[in-house]
């Protein structure tokens, strides 16, 4: 078990870029989280899948945000046209859900989005 | 909605001092509360997780407490050394598969 991971860890581009970020969960967790966090504050929930299906999203998920989780393992999430306001931390996290356990999120290093 | 207060948002304590962090949170329907700890520029990593029907959880030398009725936990830290300066967030939870709600941390710094 090598914990949750992200790809890649920092990322610089430019006004207007699209831009896509990786995460891999725990092996065996079915749950998968996003959250962002910019300077000064806590981390803030984007969305959420349980195996491959998308069953929540936060309003602060705009149209030009994307995820996906095609195939229940890793995930994907996707910006498109960036702005300097999308510059934060980007964190995933994952989980096992299930009767009789916690659903204790563990979460990943971040990609730490800087938009120029 | 839920919503979770920390303060104050940054504390400054001699090395060796015990302390205690404070959480608040407006909602007392909850599933569970975790302590994360965050290093600047990294990830979170989970300290304790008290469920709903839990007083406090232990581990090592950080003791977290919680008190659904008035909204509150503590994260008590004991013998505090230079290695425990960080970030300390508390999260709660209101379902078993619902999202995690922040507070804003308490940034913490143990002098030598």
């Amino acid at each position: 078990d090598t914990g949750v991971s992200q790809d890649p860890r920092h990322k610089i581009t430019k006004r207007g870029q699209n831009v896509t970020f990786r995460c891999d969960p725990i092996s065996e967790h079915n749950r998968l989280y996003w959250y962002r966090q910019t300077l000064g504050q806590g981390p803030e929930f984007l969305t959420y899948f349980q195996n491959e299906a998308q069953l929540e999203k936060s309003r602060l998920l705009s149209d030009r945000f994307s995820a996906e989780r095609p195939k229940g393992s890793f995930s994907t999430l996707e910006i498109q046209r960036t702005e300097q306001g999308d510059s934060a931390m980007y964190l995933c996290a994952s989980s096992l859900a299930g009767a009789g356990g916690f659903n204790e999120q563990f979460f990943g290093p971040g990609t730490r989005l800087t938009v120029l | 909605k839920q919503e979770v207060t920390q303060i104050p948002a940054a504390l400054s304590v001699p090395e060796g001092e015990n302390l205690v962090l404070n959480c608040s949170f407006t909602d007392s329907a909850i599933y569970n509360l975790q302590w994360f700890r965050q290093d600047p520029g990294k990830g979170l990593t989970s300290l304790l997780l008290i469920q709903s029907s839990q007083r406090e959880q232990t581990s090592g030398r950080l003791n977290a407490s919680l008190d659904k009725s008035s909204g509150r936990s503590t994260l008590y830290i004991a013998a505090s050394q230079p290695g425990d300066s960080a970030t300390y967030l508390c999260a709660v939870k209101i379902g078993a598969n619902s999202k995690l709600t922040f507070g804003k941390g308490i940034t913490l710094s143990v002098r030598p």
